[in-house]
């Protein structure tokens, strides 16, 4: 069965500071990857989309990257942290089926910007 | 573009009494259309999911009917119980340029249920 990982679970970080949050996905080939971020309150807004090794889509524009140096692997980053950059971020993947392609979250990473 | 409208929340319930949670699309094309549910300091599960007209998805009680014609999918749970109190998101996947579907979400509501 697939499973997704993210770390940290939880971080706090002045604002300033480096970010680089981790998502691994395991149990499948050429997920298509995802990162998004939840605002308190708020509903979830697509960042980053990957379709493969090395090919990254935004879709807002923002002080934040992401990278996928290996298949099962999503990396977010950013230099310099705002506070606006405070937020719930998932990682999901998918993999396209009988033409749907739902996708899988995994837990989520809190991060408090001060 | 496209865009999903949720009722507002919090709504509270009594234990075993009937859920309805309105949930209104606007999109391009045949979206697939999917409720999540999240509970606290979680992330998102997938709870059902459709993918044509006149589908129904259910899961753990919960169904949902894809109503083209209303462009509608609405959330119901014949009896509701403490355990069910969470974040619900009701959301719709359209493609992406270059491959990949994006998932356009409500902003949730939230369910909270009583003994």
């Amino acid at each position: 069965s697939q499973t997704i990982h993210q770390w940290p679970a939880t971080l706090v970080q002045p604002v300033g500071s480096p970010l680089s949050l981790e998502c691994t996905v395991e149990g499948t080939s050429n997920p298509n990857l995802y990162w998004y971020r939840q605002a308190a309150g708020r509903g979830l807004q697509l960042l980053f989309y990957s379709v493969g090794i090395g090919q990254i889509s935004s879709e807002v524009p923002q002080n934040l990257s992401a990278s996928r140096p290996q298949d099962r692997q999503f990396i977010l980053s950013s230099k310099k942290l705002l506070l606006s950059d405070s937020g719930f971020y998932l990682c999901a993947w998918s993999v396209l089926a009988r033409n749907t392609d739902t996708q899988y979250f995994g837990p989520g990473t809190r991060l408090t910007v001060l | 573009g496209d865009s999903v409208t949720q009722m507002e929340g919090p709504v509270t319930l009594s234990e075993e009494a009937f859920l309805t949670i309105n949930c209104t699309y606007t999109a391009t094309g045949y979206p697939s259309l999917f409720w999540y549910v999240q509970y606290p300091g979680e992330g998102l599960q997938l709870l059902l999911k459709a993918t044509k007209a006149d589908d129904k998805g259910s899961n753990k009680g919960f169904e949902a009917t894809y109503r083209k014609e209303t462009t509608s999918f609405h959330l119901e749970k014949g009896s509701v119980q403490v355990s069910d109190s969470a974040v619900y998101f009701c959301a719709l996947s359209g493609g992406l340029t270059g491959g990949g579907n994006k998932l356009t979400f409500g902003t949730g509501t939230q369910l909270k249920v009583e003994l």
